[in-house]
């Protein structure tokens, strides 16, 4: 079957760097989607990496390792405004998005 | 970037009376639409996948007859939940990507959020 896992919450202090992990199992891929949600709010695009590496965008980083399955996603300089839930989402080989639960990120002075 | 509008942001209705939700492409064509359910604290479940012109695809436990889609242009996309009940209060959320077939980048409406009393 298809599976995407990812931590259920995590928590950081302001200031700091974290990372959110993804790993999935998928029929095919075309690519990997990192989302930021607020509560009560629609997610908000942050990055897609569909080759194996490293992409910066400000703030945020997204990482993707195919052979295994993986990707994260970095933020550096926490700001209170980051707290939100970051949601990894895989597109497969019939270009569906298969989604992760999502992780909740809480930021802490 | 691209910009999908959805309308309205919330709504309240009685039990037995059907709600429809829009959902509208604002600067792109937008070839296939998806629209997600989403509970408290829960990720987005995928309901149905509509392309403009076309019958919509719907997920596995989803009742097409409740959950009406229609697709009518490539701008526009709508959601008539029918004789909505206290258990289909929740939070709808549409999102249109402009490839029919492709990578290209998901955009989401800004949601609904049901409440059926």
């Amino acid at each position: 079957g298809q599976n995407i896992d990812q931590p259920t919450e995590m928590t950081a202090t302001e200031g700091a760097i974290v990372q959110i992990n993804c790993t999935y199992q998928t029929s095919g891929f075309n690519g990997l989607f990192w989302y930021q949600q607020h509560a009560g709010e629609a997610p908000t695009f942050l990055s897609y990496n569909v080759l194996d590496g490293l992409e910066e965008k400000g703030r945020f980083s997204s990482f993707l390792s195919r052979s295994k399955g993986y990707s994260y996603l970095l933020l550096k300089e926490l700001q209170m405004k980051d707290s939100a839930s970051y949601l990894c989402a895989v597109m497969d080989s019939n270009y569906q998005l298969i989604w992760g639960a999502g992780t909740k990120l809480i930021i802490k002075p | 970037g691209a910009v999908v509008s959805q309308h309205p942001s919330r709504v309240i209705c009685k039990s037995g009376t059907s709600v429809k939700i829009e959902c509208r492409s604002l600067d792109f064509q937008a070839t296939t639409m998806f629209w997600y359910r989403q509970f408290p604290k829960q990720s987005l479940m995928l309901m149905a996948t509509s392309n403009e012109g076309s019958k919509a695809t719907y997920e596995q436990g989803v009742e097409k007859d409740k959950f009406l889609i229609n697709h009518a242009s490539l701008t526009l996309s709508t959601l008539t939940v029918t004789s909505a009940h206290p258990e289909d209060s929740s939070f709808y959320i549409c999102s249109a990507r402009a490839d029919r077939e492709g990578a290209g980048e998901l955009f989401f409406g800004e949601g609904s959020r049901l409440t059926v009393l």
